[in-house]
């Protein structure tokens, strides 16, 4: 696609219900990234994965999160059991590569209530 | 740890004022990107400067890497309120990207 795409746009969901959030990643780019970002805070990283290697996981806050990457190109970040702490938007990113220009999403709104 | 550390954190200012953002690195870098995030949406890259020494202009966005590769800044000229936003300095580092601290500018008409 033109660009980084992430759904849905905003979630809304109760305490201790699961959630998926998509990414669709630049045709091509082999690099994504997920990030999340709380209100007032900087950007925090949660997950990288290259190609085929291994993910790097050491973002991950706790083992309610995983996160997936298929063919090499769509990712599906699940949050089970959420919690309101969860509540932030998550952003992805990919690239060519680490020195490559980043592209983002416009982000996934999730409140958990 | 590698840090990017930005300042001011936030700035306020009225519309037609300059302001400098920078951003700076204990550790020398290859290349470093320049993000504005606008309320709602994912952070925009600007622009990614290369070179040690390097300069590059959008409009009334001037980007500088410093000599050595350490630091970069962001000079905006005749700020206007299309301007406010949160600007990221971002580098890319071994299995992750490295996040400046942000700032928060607000220009005010």
């Amino acid at each position: 696609g033109a660009g980084v795409s992430q759904s849905p746009s905003n979630k809304v969901t109760e305490k201790g219900k699961d959630v998926e959030l998509r990414c669709d990643p630049i045709s091509g780019h082999t690099a994504l990234y997920w990030y999340r970002q709380s209100l007032g805070q900087g950007l925090e990283f949660l997950i990288y994965f290259q190609g085929n290697s291994a993910p790097d996981k050491s973002g991950l806050p706790s083992d309610r999160f995983s996160a997936e990457r298929t063919g090499g190109s769509v990712s599906t970040l699940t949050i089970q059991r959420t919690q309101q702490e969860d509540s932030a938007v998550y952003l992805c990113a990919s690239s060519l590569g680490l020195e490559n220009t980043i592209y983002f999403g416009e982000g996934s709104w999730l409140t958990v209530v | 740890t590698q840090l990017l550390e930005q300042s001011p954190q936030f700035l306020s200012i009225q519309e037609g004022e300059n302001l400098t953002v920078y951003c700076n690195s204990s550790s020398v870098f290859s290349s470093l990107q320049w993000y504005r995030q606008e309320p709602g949406e994912g952070p925009v890259l600007l622009v990614t400067v290369v070179t040690g020494g390097e300069v590059k202009k959008l409009k009334r966005l001037t980007f500088q890497f410093g000599d050595a590769r350490k630091d970069s800044s962001l000079h905006i000229t005749a700020a206007q309120p299309g301007d406010t936003g949160l600007y990221l300095c971002i580098r890319g580092a071994t299995n992750k990207l490295i996040f400046g601290t942000g700032t928060l500018l607000a220009v005010q008409p």
